[in-house]
């Protein structure tokens, strides 16, 4: 069984677009992660959420609206998509114990060409 | 001062050497320390976590110095597929939820 999945693995858009993209894990985690990794490879934290609950919003433009219904899905959901949204997106989930982060589950990633 | 910086790379090495990498962070209260691995076109995955201690894994010996905020990433006999990615991962402060990743360092092993 795949333990953290996303959907779908390849998006291509036009800009101004709205589209989505969903994540599941079945670690049984509290904490969920999505991140970006644009074209020189850096991976960059966009959300975490633990139990339900936004904790890290990293300076991320408003278009972008996390939602996590319960605590084994995170979906991104994208609004007025640029150029420069083009890029590989990641969601990850870990156990964070006594307020420390333990090993990051990503899923295999979702490529996001915006036109 | 980056939060995480690593040696940026590529290392290109034959197939048996011996290749070490580094790692600095800026937060002297980070808690944990991991080095993941990535492939092309693949999501990261653990290659291992870094105690205090040291700790070794086959080939791959990891160290951290809390004194001089660096962690290391030694592979020894080097082989083809571990051609890939290193990413040194930090989790900057207690009770938070942020990670901050290096950008990596990118690995060559040839025949």
């Amino acid at each position: 069984d795949t333990a953290v999945s996303q959907t779908p693995k390849y998006l291509v858009t036009q800009m101004g677009n709205d589209k989505s993209i969903k994540c599941e894990q079945n670690l049984g985690h509290d904490t969920m992660y999505w991140y970006k990794q644009d074209s020189k490879k850096f991976l960059k934290i966009m959300f975490s959420y633990n139990n339900k609950e936004l904790i890290i919003n990293e300076t991320v433009p408003n278009r972008f609206s996390p939602k996590s219904p319960d605590k084994a899905h995170l979906n991104l959901h994208i609004n007025s998509l640029e150029l420069g949204d083009s890029a590989v997106y990641f969601c990850a989930s870990s156990q964070v114990v006594s307020g420390v982060t333990d090993t990051q589950y990503f899923g295999p990633g979702t490529r996001l060409t915006v036109l | 001062r980056k939060e995480v910086e690593q040696d940026p790379g590529p290392f290109n090495v034959p197939e048996g050497a011996t290749v070490a990498f580094n790692c600095t962070y800026s937060n002297s209260a980070s808690q944990s320390f991991f080095w993941y691995r990535q492939d092309c076109r693949k999501e990261p995955k653990l290659l291992m976590s870094v105690y205090s201690s040291g700790n070794e894994d086959g080939r791959f010996t990891a160290q951290l110095n809390r004194a001089s905020q660096y962690i290391s990433l030694l592979i020894r006999d080097s082989k083809l597929s571990d051609s890939a990615t290193y990413l040194c991962v930090v989790n900057p402060q207690t009770g938070g939820f942020k990670t901050i990743f290096g950008a990596g360092t990118r690995l060559f092993v040839k025949a």
